[in-house]
């Protein structure tokens, strides 16, 4: 099956700074790869996702980029803020597959330090 | 505003009971997932299913079974629980042409 790789397990940045998180994917047929925060408490929420025909996204602050001849995506977000401290994820969804399955990294906690 | 609800929040059970785990989602979406949440391991996926009374194992499934017998409603249950199943519990749905899950808010289950 698929497995997601996520690197940095942790990252604290100064506030303003940028922050990059990476992930792997192995299944080549993977085409849909979506980013979860999910805060202190709270439930993972979708923040930004991108499919395989595209190989970057930008929402805000917030950019996806992916490399399908290398099978990895990262997340970037400029100009991080308090609010930005969370706990992210990384994911990636089969190209066939009765209900698009979604199979997550390990997380990554960012700390964005005032 | 919650369109994917977890019965419980917190749930403490002794060893060797069988618990449920309930989720009711209000957007009529065809598919739902249970994932556990462990430090260090991310969500990890136990069960789903992607039609009324279908299912399908996750990663994870053994220790597990689940029910669906209405579209709204997806059930985990744990039929003999254990120690080593001590975690968070999220519940996920999404539609048939979406990709995207939106999660209940998790049921944190302590073993004793």
């Amino acid at each position: 099956g698929e497995n997601v790789e996520q690197h940095p397990s942790t990252l604290s940045v100064q506030e303003g700074d940028s922050a990059v998180i990476k992930c792997t994917y192995s299944d080549s047929a993977s085409n849909y790869f979506p980013w979860y925060k999910q805060e202190l408490g709270k439930r993972p929420q979708l923040i930004i996702d991108i499919r395989s025909n595209v190989g970057e996204k930008k929402d805000q602050r917030i950019a996806v980029t992916l490399n399908k001849t290398a099978k990895h995506f990262s997340l970037h977000i400029t100009e991080t803020q308090p609010e930005d401290s969370a706990v992210y994820f990384c994911a990636s969804s089969p190209g066939a597959g009765s209900a698009r399955q979604l199979t997550f990294g390990s997380g990554t906690q960012l700390t964005v330090l005032p | 505003d919650v369109k994917v609800t977890q019965s419980s929040r917190y749930l403490v059970k002794r060893t060797g009971e069988k618990v449920f785990l309930e989720c009711v989602q209000d957007m009529d979406h065809e598919n739902m997932f249970w994932y556990r949440q462990d430090p260090g391991l991310g969500l990890r996926l136990i069960y789903f299913s992607y039609d009324v009374k279908m299912k399908e194992k996750g990663d994870i499934p053994e220790g597990y079974s689940v029910s669906r017998e209405k579209k709204e409603r997806f059930s985990l249950i744990l039929e003999s629980a254990s120690t080593n199943q001590t975690s968070m519990y999220l519940c996920a749905s999404s539609t048939g042409v979406s990709y995207g899950y939106t999660f209940g808010s998790g049921t944190r289950l302590t073993v004793v």
